[in-house]
């Protein structure tokens, strides 16, 4: 069974840092794409990053380039995003979805909450 | 980017037909192929694949459920609707980044 768990969510300042982990299980995950999806309190899904099934490609939204890093172990089977700068906006639950054969998120986890407040 | 425009909302009976519009602003077609996508999202849950490529049903879906589309005009059809199927839907589009949903389609029960 394909799981993807989130962690390292919570309340954070405006302009600090927080990192996101995804532990993957039930699947070969040196062989599938990933993507950080997100959604705003009571709003709809946003795309934030992606990257390839080996790190060697990564792309952003433009509101996060700059700000956020995704990164993958696959000796780990672990997604994280480095999150710098965080901003109020930048506040939402953050879901870890792998790539489907044509780019759909095939399977997400349950998402972690992240909160940028003072 | 590609914007994809949905319905806020639709009321439908129960055992009737559900239909749900998403359009594009750019053809999303590449090689014979629609990179649309639905979703459902049911309140409290991460969000859970229904359709890709427009019109095929993902593992484990009921065929209740079905797709249609090209171009820049998409489908989602739920029928005969169920209790269970309240729930927030989404289109996605994956031709081109950033990848970009609609804003939900948000199913009630009349």
């Amino acid at each position: 069974e394909v799981q993807l768990v989130e962690s390292g969510g919570g309340l954070v300042q405006p302009g600090r840092s927080m990192k996101l982990s995804c532990a993957a299980s039930g699947f070969t995950f040196s062989n599938y794409g990933m993507a950080w999806v997100r959604q705003a309190p009571t709003k709809g899904l946003e795309w934030v990053a992606t990257i390839s099934y080996d790190g060697s490609s990564t792309y952003y939204r433009d509101s996060v380039k700059g700000r956020f890093t995704i990164s993958r172990d696959n000796a780990k089977s672990t997604l994280y995003l480095q999150m710098n700068s965080l901003r109020s906006e930048d506040t939402a639950t953050y879901y870890c979805t792998r790539d489907g054969p044509t780019l759909e998120r095939d399977y997400w986890g349950q998402g972690v909450m992240v909160t940028v407040s003072s | 980017d590609i914007v994809l425009t949905q319905s806020p909302a639709l009321a439908v009976s129960l055992g009737q037909r559900a239909t749900i519009s998403c359009k594009t602003n750019q053809n999303v077609d590449y090689y014979g192929n629609s990179y649309m996508h639905w979703y459902q999202q049911k309140p409290g849950q991460q969000p859970k694949l229904l359709i890709y490529l427009a019109s095929n049903l993902a593992s484990g879906i009921p065929a209740r459920f079905s797709g249609r589309g090209s171009g820049t005009d998409f489908t989602l059809t739920i029928d005969p609707v169920e209790a269970d199927d309240t729930a927030t839907y989404y289109c996605q589009q994956s031709r081109n980044l950033p990848w970009t949903f609609g804003g939900g389609t948000k199913l009630e029960l009349k």
